[in-house]
């Protein structure tokens, strides 16, 4: 398909437990984002990558949380040690560049549950 | 940092109801400003986006006009539909050269038959 595509869409974690969240953004978009989405809020920003480069990792919230975007498209998201904190949806976008007009495209998000 | 304010949901409307969600922002200089949708189990998409003081943006019967006297951006619909119930947000690229989507807290809209 022509979206952004995430996987698992759902994903059941026992505390302690770690995990990988995958993004596949739209083909040829140079940017991606990931934010958290807490229940009833907005999107956070987590982390922005262009191209394989990481250019800001200001919102991942702990040194649990690590992204990755080897080849300068698939995304990768890992969790370790999962804490009942971390339940929420996670959201991956991409875009064509940044500048003050670019539109993100965004995919469905992964609900992470961790009991 | 900059950032956007939208007023609290849920709003619930009937169908053909006027809509009017609230949303200003806090900026250094004068950033683009867009309005996202989120409809039930769907990932956010822009609905529509204004550039510049005094542009309108406007998208399936939805409107916002930017004005920079008033730091606002609210988004309006004349007759709102049962199909608009989703979540809508308020956004604004950061500054400081990366232009990073930022995103108001959402309001729920609920529209009853």
């Amino acid at each position: 398909g022509a979206g952004v595509s995430q996987s698992p869409r759902y994903k059941v974690a026992k505390r302690g437990q770690d995990v990988a969240l995958r993004c596949d953004p739209i083909s040829g978009h140079v940017s991606l984002f990931w934010y958290q989405q807490a229940l009833g809020q907005g999107p956070e920003f987590l982390t922005y990558f262009q191209n394989e480069a990481q250019l800001d990792k200001s919102g991942l919230p702990s040194d649990r949380f690590f992204a990755e975007r080897p080849e300068g498209s698939v995304s990768t998201l890992k969790i370790q040690r999962t804490q009942q904190e971390d339940s929420a949806v996670y959201l991956c976008a991409s875009s064509l560049g940044t500048n003050r007009n670019t539109e993100a495209f965004f995919g469905q998000g992964t609900r992470l549950t961790v009991v | 940092g900059d950032s956007v304010t939208q007023m609290e949901g849920p709003v619930t409307l009937s169908e053909e109801a006027f809509l009017t969600i609230n949303c200003t922002y806090t900026a250094t200089g004068y950033p683009s400003l867009f309005w996202y949708v989120q409809y039930p189990g769907e990932g956010l998409q822009l609905l529509l986006k204004a550039t510049k003081a005094d542009d309108k943006g406007s998208n399936k019967g939805f409107e916002a006009t930017y004005r920079k006297e008033t730091t606002s951006f609210h988004l309006e619909k004349g007759s709102v539909q049962v199909s608009d119930s989703a979540v809508y947000f308020c956004a604004l690229p950061r500054s400081g050269g990366s232009y990073i989507p930022t995103f108001g807290r959402g309001t729920s809209l609920i529209v009853h038959p």
